[in-house]
């Protein structure tokens, strides 16, 4: 079965910009969940996803938003990207809601400069 | 919001040796979780370990998990080269809105 894969891996956006990061969950899976993780902050949970709905909300300002497909595959976008948004963003996928074993995709290197 | 704390925050030990590495966290939870990372890479889970357990075994991973002192540990034996990277745990805040909440993770390095 093909892992989690998310798109693009690296990024180089200049601030003021917006980002769209996609991922596509194993397949059969419906829950898809974005992590941040910095050095600084180490990993914070961004939002959930279940079955196109957003099930749940980290604590991040509004310029984060995300969406789920039919077909489970999610994006997230940043919108007026500051120097702090640079992160490593990792997509996971679990089978259900209530499935807590997630299964992470290699994440998209995103530096805003 | 960072619930799971690791204990150490980085560990040197040799091939053949154990690495124990430990989790404390604030408030109830349903499951814990601990997953390994490759040096900037996506996230593996290793185990799961519900409330109602007390030790699990998976390969060469031992993990314990005590409700009452809010704390878990993870005891890889036998450590080879290729088990260095940094381990988080991760738990699921009951009555929280959030997924899953990681520790700031122990980097563990195994010298050949």
């Amino acid at each position: 079965k093909a892992g989690v894969t998310q798109t693009p891996r690296y990024l180089i956006k200049t601030r003021g910009q917006q980002v769209t990061l996609s991922c596509s969950p194993i397949s059969g899976h419906r829950s898809v969940s974005w992590y941040q993780q910095t050095p600084g902050q180490g990993l914070q949970f961004l939002f959930e996803y279940f079955s196109e709905t957003q099930r749940n909300k980290g604590n991040f300002p509004g310029r984060f938003s995300g969406r789920q497909f039919s077909n489970s595959r999610s994006e997230m976008n940043v919108s007026t990207l500051e120097l702090g948004d640079s992160a490593l963003y990792l997509c996971a996928s679990s089978y259900g809601l209530l499935s807590y074993e997630q299964y992470f995709g290699p994440g998209t290197r995103l530096t805003v400069t | 919001s960072q619930q799971g704390e690791e204990d150490p925050q980085a560990l040197s030990i040799q091939e053949g040796e154990n690495a124990t590495m430990n989790c404390s966290y604030k408030t109830s939870i349903n499951n814990l979780q601990w997953y390994r990372q490759n040096s900037g890479r996506g996230l593996v889970h290793l185990i799961l370990i519900r409330s109602n357990e007390r030790e699990k075994h998976s390969g060469r991973l031992r993990v314990t998990l005590d409700t009452s002192k809010k704390s878990s540990s993870l005891l890889i034996t036998a450590s080879r080269a290729a088990d260095t990277a940094s381990y988080f745990c991760a738990t699921d805040a009951q009555g929280g809105s959030e997924k899953l909440v990681f520790g700031k993770g122990t980097k563990l390095t195994v010298n050949p």
